[in-house]
């Protein structure tokens, strides 16, 4: 069955950096797309980036132009989100999504992660 | 705050319809699909309903989606305890180049 496993959160100081890995299995990641969706605690969800299934094409989220940044490695089935001088506002849960559907378009995310903790604090 | 507008809580008793309205903008919802997602307690989000109205495999018809303009609905009809979840709205936003959600919806079954 469709499985993606997110890792590498942690607590974490300001400034610090962070990689964040996400491992598929159950089926043809590199026919996918896939989405980073992160959700602070207590909050609603907020979609922090995309790439698509062949990794030419990636879009972040406004709030996290420029620090993070999203990759694939189709041959490890892996997803990861590389993110840089982190902030007390990026502690959140992130969960790794894929979906069918082109960039640029709504994204179906019908199958999602149980998500990775991220904490930044001093 | 948030792109997709949703009132932050609804509540039905069981059997009852309820419905949960998503507002956005000619950029998002007017020229996107809009999909729903339910978040149980704990647990993370799953797809409910896409483009606008279909299901995925496995998603009771108790559940269907509609859209007018820039706004998009979710209606859930015999209401069950165990749909007692946060449910959000998302579309693609061609100003921002993203995906943006609404707020979320707590649905309290009473």
């Amino acid at each position: 069955q469709v499985q993606l496993v997110e890792s590498g959160g942690g607590v974490v100081q300001p400034g610090k950096s962070l990689r964040l890995s996400c491992a598929a299995s159950g089926f043809t990641f590199s026919g996918y797309a896939m989405h980073w969706v992160r959700q602070a605690p207590g909050k609603g969800l907020e979609w922090v980036a995309l790439i698509s299934y062949d990794g030419s094409i990636k879009y972040h989220a406004e709030s996290v132009k420029g620090r993070f940044s999203i990759s694939r490695d189709n041959s490890k089935s892996t997803l990861h989100l590389q993110i840089n001088s982190l902030r007390a506002e990026d502690t959140a849960v992130y969960h790794c999504a894929r979906s069918l559907t082109v960039p640029g378009t709504t994204p179906h995310l019908d199958s999602w992660g149980q998500g990775t903790l991220v904490t930044v604090s001093s | 705050q948030f792109a997709l507008t949703q009132p932050p809580a609804a509540s039905g008793t069981p059997g009852q319809r309820v419905t949960i309205s998503c507002s956005g903008s000619s950029s998002n919802i007017g020229s996107n699909n809009v999909n729903w997602f339910q978040q149980l307690p704990g647990t993370a989000p799953q797809l409910l309903i896409y483009s606008y109205d279909q299901r995925p495999s496995g998603v009771p018809d108790r559940f269907s989606g509609s859209k007018s303009g820039t706004s998009a609905s979710l209606a859930i009809s015999g209401l069950q305890s165990g749909d007692e979840a946060d449910y959000y709205c998302a579309a693609w936003d061609d100003s921002v180049n993203g995906v943006v959600f609404g707020g979320g919806t707590k649905l309290t079954v009473l």
